[in-house]
């Protein structure tokens, strides 16, 4: 079965600047999760969705970080503007409902 | 809220020694514990999972037992290979399927 889809994997910005990332789940995964993982720590949870509902958006920085998902299949995350620390690896999981997260490649982002 | 405390690496060892990694975690209720395996170039993957306490995950000679007296679920394995070199996360999922936490990673680098 194809895994967790992402794109783009690599973006370089300037700050201040917006940024959109996709991620494309496993067929029939009703939990979709994101990621950040700044370099040399663990990945940060920022939002989970089930189905296309929010679960737990409790670490996600609102005022300027959005996800949606709207017809409860792909997802993207937005951020705007973007900071110098915004720099990370901003990763998609998706899942069953209790069951194992199958992680995506990730996208790479770099704020200059 | 829930977190999760990991061995500092960098862990450098020859090939056929013994592995401990050390995890130890803070959560309410009875959370799930796991260990993911992020090898060079790869994405993360779920390495063993425990779902309950005295839970013994196992996975390619890795495991570790969940340990509720001592919140602990340490990663041992007897031998290791040269290709176990990678990164090592541990995390929790919080006891009604969200709050997913992760620690810092331990990497680990075999020698023949």
């Amino acid at each position: 079965e194809a895994g967790v889809a992402q794109s783009p994997r690599y973006k370089i910005i300037e700050k201040r600047q917006s940024v959109a990332f996709w991620c494309n789940p496993i067929s029939g995964h009703a939990t979709l999760y994101w990621y950040q993982q700044i370099l040399g720590q663990g990945p940060k949870l920022l939002i989970q969705f089930q189905n296309n509902g929010v679960v737990d958006d409790s670490q996600l920085p609102k005022d300027r970080f959005s996800a949606e998902r709207l017809k409860g299949v792909d997802s993207t995350l937005k951020i705007q503007p973007a900071k110098l620390e915004d720099s990370a690896v901003y990763l998609c999981a998706s899942s069953l409902a209790e069951g194992e997260q199958y992680f995506g490649p990730g996208t790479r982002l770099t704020v200059t | 809220g829930n977190s999760v405390t990991q061995m500092e690496g960098p862990v450098t060892l020859s090939e056929e020694a013994f592995l401990t990694i050390n995890c130890t975690y803070t959560a309410t209720g009875y959370p799930s514990l796991f260990w993911y395996v992020q090898y060079p170039g790869e994405g993360l993957q779920l390495l063993l999972k425990a779902t309950k306490a005295d839970d013994k995950g196992s996975n390619k000679g890795f495991e570790a037992t969940y340990r509720k007296e001592t919140t602990s679920f340490h990663l041992e394995k007897g031998s290791v290979q040269v290709s176990d070199s990678a990164v090592y996360f541990c995390a929790l999922r919080g006891y009604n399927n969200n709050d997913m936490r992760f620690g810092a990673g331990t990497r680990l680098t075999v020698k023949p």
